[in-house]
C-alpha cells in the first residue's frame, strides 16, 4: 500500500464549481498533515495544514479524519488560478512524504 | 518574506561527472532537507540536516551523495559520479526549530539533466 494514495485525476471544472479531493495515509502514527500546491515545474507550496477539528483558509476547507486515516480538501467558487496540482503531504518522522498529487483544471 | 534560495536553477552535466547544488536557506531555520521529483513522478524525501549532522536519510541518498553546510549560509547537496537516473528536479526545503513550526518552506529547485 502507498504512505500517501490521491486520485491523480484530472479534474476538469467550470468556474465557479466546488471540488473536492481525497486522500488517504497508510501510517497511523503520523501527527502533522498538510496540502501543498504545485504548479508546473515548480516548488510545491504549503496551501494550509489539516488539523483534527477541520480548518477553513478563504474558499478553502480542509479536514482530518485520523480513524479512517483519510485526509480531504474542499475548494468553493473555484477560480482559473486554482488550476495547480494539489499534494497531500504526512510528516512521518522527521520527513515530508508526498502523494502524486492530484491535477485540478479550472475552465471558463 | 524571506525565501529559500537554489542555485543554479538548471545544471546540464554528463554521466559520471560530479555536481553540487546549492542552497541558502531561510535565515533563522535550523532544519534543511532536500527533496528530489523525477519528471512526472511525486516528490521523495533525500535527506534531513540538523546540528551539521544528518538526521534522517531516504535509501535513495546512497553512497553518491553527500550534504554539507559549508558555512552559516549554504547548504549544499553532492552526487558524486552522476547517473542517468539522478536527473530531476531538487527542491531544498528548511523549517525552524519546535515541533509546533513543522511547516516546511521550499526553494524554486534546481533542475539537474544528466545525459
Amino acid at each position: 500500500r502507498k504512505e500517501v494514495e490521491q486520485d491523480p485525476g484530472p479534474f476538469n471544472v467550470p468556474e465557479g464549481a466546488t471540488v473536492a479531493f481525497n486522500c488517504t495515509y497508510s501510517n497511523s502514527a503520523s501527527q502533522s498533515f498538510f496540502w501543498y500546491r504545485q504548479d508546473c515545474r515548480k516548488e510545491p507550496k504549503l496551501l494550509m495544514s489539516v488539523y483534527s477539528s477541520g480548518n477553513e483558509d478563504g474558499r478553502f476547507t480542509a479536514q482530518l479524519n485520523r480513524a479512517s486515516q483519510y485526509i480531504s480538501l474542499l475548494i468553493r467558487d473555484s477560480k482559473l488560478s486554482d488550476s495547480a496540482t494539489y499534494l497531500c503531504v504526512v510528516k512521518g518522522g522527521n520527513k515530508l512524504v508526498f502523494g502524486a498529487g492530484t491535477i485540478l483544471r479550472v475552465k471558463s | 518574506e524571506p525565501e529559500v534560495t537554489q542555485t543554479p536553477s538548471h545544471q546540464v552535466t554528463q554521466m559520471g561527472q560530479e555536481v553540487i547544488l546549492r542552497c541558502v536557506p531561510i535565515s533563522n531555520h535550523l532544519y534543511f532537507y532536500w527533496y528530489r521529483q523525477i519528471l512526472g513522478q511525486k516528490v521523495e524525501f533525500l535527506v534531513s540536516f540538523y546540528n551539521n549532522e544528518i538526521s534522517e536519510k531516504s535509501e535513495i541518498f546512497d553512497d553518491q551523495f553527500s550534504v554539507e553546510r559549508p558555512d552559516g549560509s549554504n547548504f549544499t547537496l553532492k552526487i558524486r559520479s552522476t547517473k542517468l537516473e539522478d536527473s530531476a528536479m531538487y527542491f531544498c526545503a528548511s523549517r525552524r526549530a519546535g515541533l509546533s513550526t513543522d511547516t516546511q518552506y521550499f526553494g524554486p529547485g534546481t533542475r539537474l539533466t544528466v545525459l
